[in-house]
């Protein structure tokens, strides 16, 4: 059963960081892309990033490019986003997803809340 | 900026059939933009339901299904029960520095 695990998020004020984690199960993990994917409250989904099954090759919507950066560690089996200067704009629950390789994506996780607030 | 368009919303009867459009500011949706459908029910994570315009995954009721209609994605639910009330997002590949963009969302009314 594909399981993903998302956890890190909390409340942090605006300029700070935070790092989120997504635990997977369930599939090889480094076959496949992974997304991160954010839902501010009350709004719809925003794409935010996506790496390479391999971790090579990385892409980020313009509204995080350069204060964003995900990777992961296919020896541990996990997705990670690391945030920097943050803004109270990226108060949202974060879900990662996985790539379905041919044109789609299939399984979510729960989702992570990151609150950023003075 | 690219913009994909669904409608916000849609109410359809118990048993009826009822279509949800993605448009993409770029022009004319094809099978290349690899068209996927998201259903969101409140306090739940999304659920993916169709990919590459058309294809079901393997816990996709029968009654969804996705086509391109009319330059457009679609996906079309027939017999709607009470339960697919929900909002449902489409998603577009674009491939470039910023691969993935999704519509706005479509709440759909069951009443």
């Amino acid at each position: 059963e594909v399981q993903l695990v998302e956890s890190g998020g909390g409340v942090i004020q605006p300029g700070g960081s935070l790092r989120l984690s997504c635990a997977a199960s369930g599939f090889t993990f480094d076959d496949y892309a992974m997304h991160w994917v954010r839902q501010a409250p009350g709004k719809g989904l925003e794409w935010v990033s996506l790496i390479s099954g391999d971790g090579g090759s990385t892409y980020y919507a313009d509204s995080v490019k350069g204060r964003f950066t995900i990777s992961r560690d296919n020896s541990k089996n996990s997705l990670y986003l690391q945030m920097n200067s943050l803004r109270t704009e990226d108060t949202a629950l974060y879900y990662c997803a996985k790539d379905l390789l041919r044109g789609g994506w299939d399984y979510w996780g729960q989702g992570t809340l990151v609150t950023v607030s003075s | 900026q690219t913009v994909v368009t669904q409608e916000p919303s849609l109410t359809v009867s118990p048993g009826g059939t009822v279509t949800l459009t993605c448009a993409s500011s770029t022009g004319a949706v094809t099978s290349g933009y690899f068209p996927s459908w998201f259903q969101q029910k409140p306090g739940h994570a999304p659920r993916a339901l169709i990919y590459s315009t058309s294809n079901k995954h393997s816990w996709t009721p029968a009654r969804f299904s996705g086509s391109l209609l009319g330059g457009k994605a679609a996906l079309t639910l027939s017999g709607v029960q009470p339960e697919d009330e929900a909002e449902y997002y489409c998603l577009l590949y674009y491939g470039g520095a910023q691969p993935w963009v999704f519509g706005g969302g479509t709440k759909l009314t069951v009443l």
